[in-house]
């Protein structure tokens, strides 16, 4: 299976741009790039998916390199409501999801 | 809608009890997943179940043993527990294709 790597945490200035970055250079062609996010210990919320395309949503945006290696998740102005565990994931076309270990994500005033 | 009902929220187990966790969703999705969550660490699949009738091991599955019982339900079971099962339980369902999970508020569960 594919596996995901994150770095543990991140820091970002409120009202700056929060740039998560998540390596996958196992990817298989057919499997989908997911991120979720986890406040405190609630079931983890969905935030956006994409499978080569770079996608954007009214939470954020998905850029994921051409070489479908690495994405980064990008929340255009990060707010102290966004501090969170963010995770990415990858669905397979067999509908198995594996989760990354996720980036701690503290947005400071 | 309730989305993904997990029951019991809480229970505290001694080693060797048995129990099941049960989760219920109502969105009419065909795939179902349980994942378990350590203190501090990420979500590690244990099972799921692409479609009603199947289920699949995941990264983490000794221990458990799960049942689909229709479409609706997929339920884990623990038949001896251990120290080591403690840990927040998460089931999920997905709709089919690239639909993302949408998660129940977990079942914490304590194995002394």
């Amino acid at each position: 299976d594919a596996k995901t790597t994150q770095p543990p945490s991140m820091d970002c200035a409120e009202g700056r741009a929060a740039n998560l970055p998540c390596n996958h250079s196992t990817i298989s062609g057919n499997e989908y790039v997911y991120w979720y996010r986890q406040i405190h210990s609630q079931g983890p919320q969905y935030i956006i998916h994409g499978l080569k395309n770079n996608e954007t949503n009214e939470m954020a945006s998905l850029i994921i390199t051409e070489d479908r290696k690495s994405s980064t998740l990008i929340l255009p102005h990060a707010t102290l409501r966004d501090t969170a565990v963010y995770y990415c994931s990858l669905k397979t076309s067999y509908d198995k999801v594996i989760f990354g270990p996720g980036t701690s994500l503290s947005v400071i005033p | 809608n309730a989305g993904v009902t997990q029951t019991p929220k809480f229970q505290v187990l001694k080693t060797g009890q048995s129990m099941t966790l049960q989760c219920a969703q109502d969105m009419n999705h065909n795939s179902m997943y349980w994942y378990r969550q350590d203190p501090g660490m990420g979500l590690r699949l244990i099972y799921y179940s692409a479609s009603e009738g199947t289920t699949d091991k995941g990264e983490v599955p000794n221990g458990y043993n799960v049942s689909r019982l229709n479409k609706r339900e997929f339920s884990l079971r623990l038949e001896s527990a251990a120290p080591s099962q403690t840990s927040v339980y998460f089931c999920a369902c997905a709709a089919r294709d690239n639909s993302p999970l949408h998660f129940g508020n977990g079942t914490r569960l304590t194995v002394t």
